[in-house]
């Protein structure tokens, strides 16, 4: 069974220009997560869909931050324009579900740095 | 507040060792809670599952424990290998209609030949 696909795996940006992440999905898994783990920390849930609907975005800041999963399978999160707080991994995830059962099985990540 | 607090914040021990981490919680309602190992530069992957009524959970040489009445649990690694270094992270699960879990800052494990 193949796991979380995402691309690119590392990204070098200036503050204050625009970049996007991609995340495939294991095949089946109605749940997408992404979150965002800052160096030394535990990751920080940015926005969670079941299908193509969005399902909690509370922390996600929308000032700058938007993602999208319109057919219900892959996803993408852009951040526009970046800072440089915004440097972080941001990894993507998926369950089979949004039960609290249910393993949510991780991507590798993208390492974003903004100088 | 919902928390999960872990200790230490890094631990060094030899090959072949043995070592606990500790995780302390105050998430409510709980509906489960995992053991995720994250090795440098790739995602997290779950080690062990446990709900309210397990109080030890085994994933070979992976053993965690849960103690539900004092919201703590333990992660004991026996007999340490070198692929053992990486961050273990607590993560609980207030279950409810998005299953948010709540993730700790992690033990970052470092096993020395």
């Amino acid at each position: 069974e193949a796991g979380v696909a995402q691309s690119p795996r590392y990204k070098i940006i200036e503050k204050r220009q625009s970049v996007a992440f991609w995340c495939n999905p294991i095949s089946g898994h109605a749940t997408l997560y992404w979150y965002q783990q800052i160096l030394g920390q535990g990751p920080k849930l940015l926005i969670q869909f079941q299908n193509n609907g969005v399902v909690d975005d509370s922390q996600l800041p929308k000032d700058r931050f938007s993602a999208e999963r319109l057919k219900g399978v892959d996803s993408t999160l852009k951040i526009q324009p970046a800072k440089l707080e915004d440097s972080a991994v941001y990894l993507c995830a998926s369950s089979l579900e949004r039960l609290a059962k249910e393993t949510q099985y991780f991507g590798p990540g993208t390492r974003l740095l903004v100088l | 507040k919902n928390q999960v607090e872990q200790s230490p914040q890094s631990l060094i021990i030899l090959e072949g060792k043995n070592c606990t981490l500790q995780c302390n919680y105050t998430v409510s309602p709980f509906s489960n809670l995992r053991w995720y190992k994250q090795d440098t530069g790739r995602g997290p992957v779950s080690l062990t599952i446990m709900t309210f009524s397990e109080n030890t959970k085994s994933n070979g040489r992976y053993t965690a424990t849960l103690d539900a009445d004092t919201k703590q649990s333990s992660l004991h690694i026996t007999a340490s290998q070198l692929s053992d270094s990486a961050s273990y992270i607590c993560v609980v699960s207030g279950g409810g209609a998005t299953n948010k879990l709540i993730f700790g800052t992690g033990t970052l494990l470092a096993v020395q030949p």
